[in-house]
């Protein structure tokens, strides 16, 4: 069974601060992808960020990048030079290699709440 | 990019009526779709997967005869919740598996 632990339920940051959240995860399957995404108060899911088990550097994506210690299994969040339209939850997950999802769904945590202050 | 829409956005319905939920991939086919539910302030919880043209896959402890599901085409997938109850009351999301995996809008459902 695969497991994700968010272990900051809130976060409060100053703009245009970098911002790190924090991701750990349990998984037995040698071949695994890790996820975030960003859902606002309109509660659509925002893809951020997609980091596959076997991949050497860790990814990134304008402002967002993934700290991806896989001996440690943690994938965290890094957001550069924050700002207050980053104010909202952040998942993280796991699933398939496939960046797009194999046969099986994700598998999410309980999120952080991230609230950007001016 | 892709683009997942669920329809309708938010219902509200009484106690014992069934309520269906359209999940539609707009520009790519979707052979596998997954069905999730998000309580208030929690997390998303995987509650089936749907592939085109085959019976639905529920996880552990969701009831596949409350919650049926229907992919008649690699467009479009459909959750009916039977027989709602206020427990049922929640955000439903589809995601649809494409280069990566999109996710619709959510659809708040309220059972009075």
């Amino acid at each position: 069974a695969q497991k994700i632990t968010q272990t900051q339920p809130g976060m409060f940051v100053q703009e245009k601060e970098a911002v790190t959240l924090d991701c750990t995860y349990d998984t037995s399957d040698p071949s695994y992808g890790l996820f975030w995404y960003k859902q606002p108060s309109s509660g659509e899911m925002i893809f951020l960020i997609y980091q596959g088990s076997y991949d050497q550097q860790n990814a990134t994506e304008g402002r967002y990048s993934l700290n991806f210690q896989k001996a440690r299994k943690s994938a965290n969040l890094v957001i550069s030079a924050s700002q207050l339209g980053d104010s909202a939850m952040y998942f993280c997950a796991m699933g398939p290699r496939v960046r797009g999802g194999g046969a099986d769904g994700l598998t999410f945590g309980k999120g952080t709440h991230l609230i950007i202050q001016p | 990019g892709a683009v997942v829409s669920q329809h309708p956005s938010w219902v509200i319905c009484k106690s014992g009526t069934s309520v269906k939920i359209e999940c539609r991939s707009l520009d790519f086919q979707a052979t596998t779709m997954f069905w999730y539910r998000q309580f208030p302030k929690q997390s998303l919880m995987l509650m089936a997967t749907s592939n085109e043209g085959s019976k639905a896959t529920y996880e552990q402890g969701v009831e596949k005869d409350k919650f049926l599901i229907n992919h008649a085409s690699l467009t479009l997938s459909t959750l009916t919740v039977t027989s709602a109850h206020p427990e049922d009351s929640s955000f439903y999301i589809c995601s649809a598996r494409g280069v990566e995996q999109f996710f619709g809008p959510g659809t708040r459902l309220t059972v009075l």
